[in-house]
């Protein structure tokens, strides 16, 4: 159980394009969902925290009209990369906690970001 | 006072050794503390996680130890295997709040 899965697991992009990360909890409802950003030998870096059906709370440093997200439904959260550029190349991971009161955080695999 | 420190940044152990990873902790409002591990490429899993009023926590080959009072919290893992390679992160989160606060990390390295 507590499976989180990202589509896609990598892709590669050209610079001023926007790529979309699909973020979903397959086995139970996520009422908050979390994204990271992970440089190379670096820990995880929080971008931004959503509830389900009000707007995402974005970390100090992190730009909200470059990254956006949407938090749609209670299994499927999304993170847009509007126009990229290659300093946006990184590791994105998502992570979701469910409804049962506890504090325990469900990862998924990871979407590989790469702007050409 | 969010942050969470965590030692070593890399480690080296043979096979069936039992290494060890050390984090500390300055709020004491941290009331939740998992260790994450993560293979190359991959998304953190959840290994074990404590809570403050226990000192120890066994899972597997996997032990916690907490120390309240030093605010310091560590990771043993028994019979060390290769398969074992991976990074470590530890993590706390603060009493009522949502987001978790991520130690540096420690890459270990298990010979066989």
């Amino acid at each position: 159980g507590a499976v989180v899965s990202q589509h896609p697991s990598w892709v590669i992009c050209k610079s001023g394009t926007s790529v979309k990360i699909e973020c979903r909890s397959l086995d139970f409802q996520a009422t908050t969902m979390f994204w990271y950003r992970q440089f190379p030998k670096q820990s995880l870096m929080l971008m931004a925290t959503s509830n389900e059906g009000s707007k995402a709370t974005y970390e100090q440093g992190v730009e909200k009209d470059k990254f956006l997200i949407n938090h749609a439904s209670l299994t499927l959260s999304t993170l847009t990369v509007t126009s990229a550029h290659p300093e946006d190349s990184s590791f994105y991971i998502c992570s979701a906690r469910g409804d049962r009161g506890n504090y325990e955080q469900y990862f998924g695999p990871g979407t590989r970001l790469t702007v050409t | 006072q969010q942050q969470v420190k965590q030692s070593p940044q890399s480690l080296i152990v043979q096979k069936g050794g039992i290494p060890i990873i050390n984090c500390a902790y300055e709020n004491t409002a941290f009331d939740y503390f998992p260790w994450y591990q993560q293979f190359p490429g991959k998304g953190p899993a959840l290994l074990i996680a404590i809570r403050p009023d226990v000192s120890e926590k066994k899972e597997g080959r996997f032990t916690i130890s907490f120390n309240k009072s030093a605010k310091q919290f560590s990771l043993h893992i028994m019979d060390s295997q290769p398969g074992d390679s991976a990074t470590y992160f530890c993590a706390a989160t603060l009493q009522g709040a949502q987001k978790l606060v991520f130690g540096q990390g420690t890459r270990l390295t298990i010979n066989p």
